[in-house]
């Protein structure tokens, strides 16, 4: 139980191009999710965190029209990078929180998204 | 401020036991967690405490004294594959779990 599936896991985009990246909680649902971006032997830094039906939270220093982030239901979350640039190469990945009665507040991982722009 | 300490990097042999120690100030506490992250892939759920006290879940097992903000993982039996970074998190209360930087762990033979 707990899966996060995340797609895609490896995308390669021009520069100028929009990629969407979706986060689906399988069998628990995720009123929260979250969205992280890591470089390589770096940790994990959290971008920003998306509650179903309302307005993400990000962070300071993380564009909000630069990554659109959508949580229309309570199983599926997108982050889309638009206009990507070279410098948005990263590794994203998302979890979910499963706050039912199983859940004790874990965030489950998607398995990432490797994001290479050219 | 909220901060969680843990040592960036750790050797050890195949076959021993080894604890990764992790500190943290938070402005709340709802619960420590323990994720394992292999390069290039995600992290996967380890370990969860919220009271103090020890929690053994098969060679791991996490344990936690809040008076001190202190936790450890231990990992017995070290195997080869258990080379990897080892985060320790805490969840504030609030929305947000706040992660540690990671512990590398190289297990050599």
């Amino acid at each position: 139980g707990a899966v996060v599936s995340q797609h895609p896991s490896w995308v390669i985009c021009k520069s100028g191009t929009s990629v969407k990246i979706e986060c689906r909680s399988l069998d628990f649902q995720a009123t929260t999710m979250f969205w992280y971006r890591q470089f390589p032997k770096q940790s994990l830094m959290l971008m920003a965190t998306s509650n179903e039906g309302s307005k993400a939270t990000y962070e300071q220093g993380v564009e909000k029209d630069k990554f659109l982030i959508n949580h229309a239901s309570l199983t599926l979350s997108t982050l889309t990078v638009t206009s990507a640039h070279p410098e948005d190469s990263s590794f994203y990945i998302c979890s979910a929180r499963d706050g039912g009665g199983r859940g004790k507040n874990i965030q489950y991982f998607g398995a990432g998204t490797r994001l290479s722009v050219l | 401020g909220q901060n969680i300490d843990q040592p960036t990097e750790m050797t050890a042999t195949e076959g021993a036991i080894v604890q990764i120690n992790c500190t943290y100030q938070t402005s709340g506490f709802n619960g420590l967690f323990w994720y394992q992250q292999h390069a290039g892939e995600a992290p996967t759920f380890l370990s969860y405490n919220v009271l103090d006290g020890l929690e053994e879940k098969g060679r791991f097992s996490s344990f936690l004294s809040r008076s001190k903000g202190y936790s450890y993982l231990l990992l017995k039996e070290l195997q080869m594959k258990d080379s990897a970074s080892y985060l320790c998190a805490v969840n504030n209360g609030g929305f947000k779990t706040i992660f540690g930087a990671g512990t590398r762990l190289f297990v050599k033979a």
